[in-house]
């Protein structure tokens, strides 16, 4: 059966960077897409970028260009999602999700709180 | 940007009740990029649809959705104990964005 499993939580100061991982199994890895969300506390679900798993393009949401890195790892089949200069704003659940047609997600990892305080 | 603006913001009702929420978008985005979300709490979403009225893989019969242009809504014909949690609709494709939520509580 599918399963994305992400990293555990962590803790951060402000400007530091965090990368979290989704290691996917159940599935041919290379052959869906891989997306991130995030949900801050009382928000709505925000999109920050996705990755072509098979050819390893990327595309990024205009709000975290410059600060995002979406990578994949497909010896391990794992993508990370790097965010640096973090701040308090940053404070949220981070998903990662698998594209099952141009960008609806069929399976979401456990999801991996980012907390960001000094 | 395109704006996903749900309705209502809370829907109160009882088990066996029919619900109805609602999904505008600012923009005309057609027919074929429009999916639904079920979120409890504490848990990941959950594709319910896609494609406006495509079910997911094992999503209840009771969960249909349907729109086009700008106006798309989720109907759950009769609640169970489980459909009681927060509904997300988003617009799929080249962009990304999600609505603000539909929160269905037990009346």
């Amino acid at each position: 059966q599918v399963q994305l499993v992400q990293s555990g939580a962590e803790v951060k100061k402000p400007g530091a960077s965090v990368k979290i991982s989704c290691k996917a199994s159940g599935y041919t890895f290379a052959r869906y897409a891989m997306h991130w969300v995030r949900q801050a506390p009382g928000q709505r679900l925000e999109w920050m970028g996705w990755i072509n798993v098979g050819n390893n393009n990327r595309k990024y949401s205009q709000k975290f260009q410059g600060r995002i890195t979406i990578s994949r790892d497909t010896s391990a089949n794992t993508i990370n999602m790097e965010l640096s200069s973090l701040r308090s704003e940053d404070t949220a659940v981070y998903y990662c999700a698998r594209d099952l047609y141009s960008s609806s997600l069929d399976f979401w990892g456990q999801g991996t709180l980012v907390t960001v305080s000094s | 940007e395109i704006v996903l603006t749900q309705s209502p913001g809370t829907l109160s009702l009882s088990p066996g009740e029919r619900a109805t929420l609602s999904c505008g978008t600012s923009q005309d985005v057609g027919s074929d990029s429009l999916a639904w979300y079920q979120q409890r709490p504490g848990q990941a979403p959950r594709l319910l649809i896609y494609r406006a009225s495509t079910r997911a893989t094992g999503i209840p019969d009771r969960f249909s959705g349907w729109g086009s242009g700008t106006d798309f809504t989720l109907t759950i014909s009769r609640l169970e104990p489980e459909d009681f949690a927060l509904y997300y609709c988003q617009l799929h494709g080249p962009s990304l964005f999600f609505g603000g939520g539909t929160m269905v509580d037990i009346k």
